[in-house]
C-alpha cells in the first residue's frame, strides 16, 4: 500500500520568513514524489517532482529515503505562496497510480 | 480548449436520486484520474484509467459509485442513490503515457456535487 502523510493542516508564516511543509510517505517500491498546488480559484497543478532537483518559484524539495520524506522547502516566502499544498507519491509497483497526501493550507501573512 | 473539461460545474440534487459527472479528458491523453475532495480533506483516489488496462477501481467507497471511459477519450462518474456523505467536488485529471510516469497529471476545475 502507499501513503502519503502530511501532518500539518494548516501553516502559517510571515512573508521573507522560511517555510517548511512537511511531507511523509510510505511505499514498499521505489517511489517517486511531487508537490502540487493549488491557488485560490486555480486548478490543481503539477509545483515539482524529484527527479527533476529543480527550484520553481523558489521552492525545492528533498527525498530523504532514509526518513521517507519529501519536506517542500522555501528561505523566503512570498504572500504570493499562499495556497494548498498537496504531496504525492507513485511509483512502478502501483502502476503509477498517483496517491495525494490531505494537503496543508499554507498562508503567507504581510 | 485544450484543458481538462469538466460538467456539471455545480450540482444540487436529493438524496437518493442518480448522478452522473461527465470527465473529457486532453487530446491523447491515456491515463484519465477521478478524485474526491470532500470540504476540509484531501484528494481522495477513486478510479485510474490507463489506456486498455484495466481500470483500478480500489478508491471507488462503494458499489454505489462507478465509472466508465470509452477508449482513450470521455469518462462519466455514476452515483447512484446518492447520500449526504457524497457531497463533494469531484475532480477528473488526465496525463499523457510519458506524463504517468513523470507525475505531471492534468487537472479540471472539478464538479461541485451538493447532496440534500
Amino acid at each position: 500500500a502507499q501513503r502519503v502523510t502530511q501532518p500539518e493542516k494548516l501553516l502559517s508564516v510571515f512573508k521573507g520568513a522560511p517555510v517548511e511543509l512537511k511531507c511523509n510517505y510510505s511505499y514498499s517500491g521505489s517511489p517517486e514524489l511531487f508537490w502540487y498546488v493549488q491557488y485560490s480559484r486555480q486548478r490543481l497543478q503539477l509545483l515539482l517532482r524529484h527527479i527533476s532537483r529543480e527550484s520553481i518559484k523558489g521552492f525545492t524539495a528533498d527525498l530523504n529515503k532514509g526518513e521517507t520524506s519529501f519536506h517542500l522547502k522555501k528561505p523566503f516566502a512570498q504572500e504570493e505562496d499562499s495556497a494548498m499544498y498537496y504531496c504525492a507519491l507513485t511509483g512502478v509497483g502501483s502502476n503509477y497510480k498517483l496517491t495525494f497526501g490531505k494537503g496543508t493550507l499554507l498562508t503567507v501573512n504581510p | 480548449g485544450a484543458g481538462v473539461s469538466q460538467s456539471p460545474s455545480n450540482k444540487v440534487t436529493e438524496k437518493g436520486k442518480d448522478v452522473e459527472l461527465r470527465c473529457d479528458p486532453i487530446s491523447g491523453h491515456t491515463a484519465l484520474y477521478w478524485y474526491r475532495q470532500r470540504l476540509g480533506q484531501g484528494l481522495e483516489f477513486l478510479i485510474y484509467f490507463q489506456g486498455n488496462s484495466a481500470p483500478d477501481k480500489s478508491g471507488l467507497p462503494s458499489d454505489r459509485f462507478s465509472a466508465e471511459r470509452t477508449g482513450e477519450s470521455v469518462s462519466t462518474l455514476t452515483i447512484q442513490r446518492t447520500q449526504q456523505e457524497d457531497s463533494a467536488v469531484y475532480l477528473c485529471a488526465s496525463s499523457s503515457e510519458v506524463g504517468v510516469s513523470t507525475g505531471e497529471l492534468f487537472f479540471g476545475e472539478g464538479s461541485r456535487l451538493t447532496v440534500l
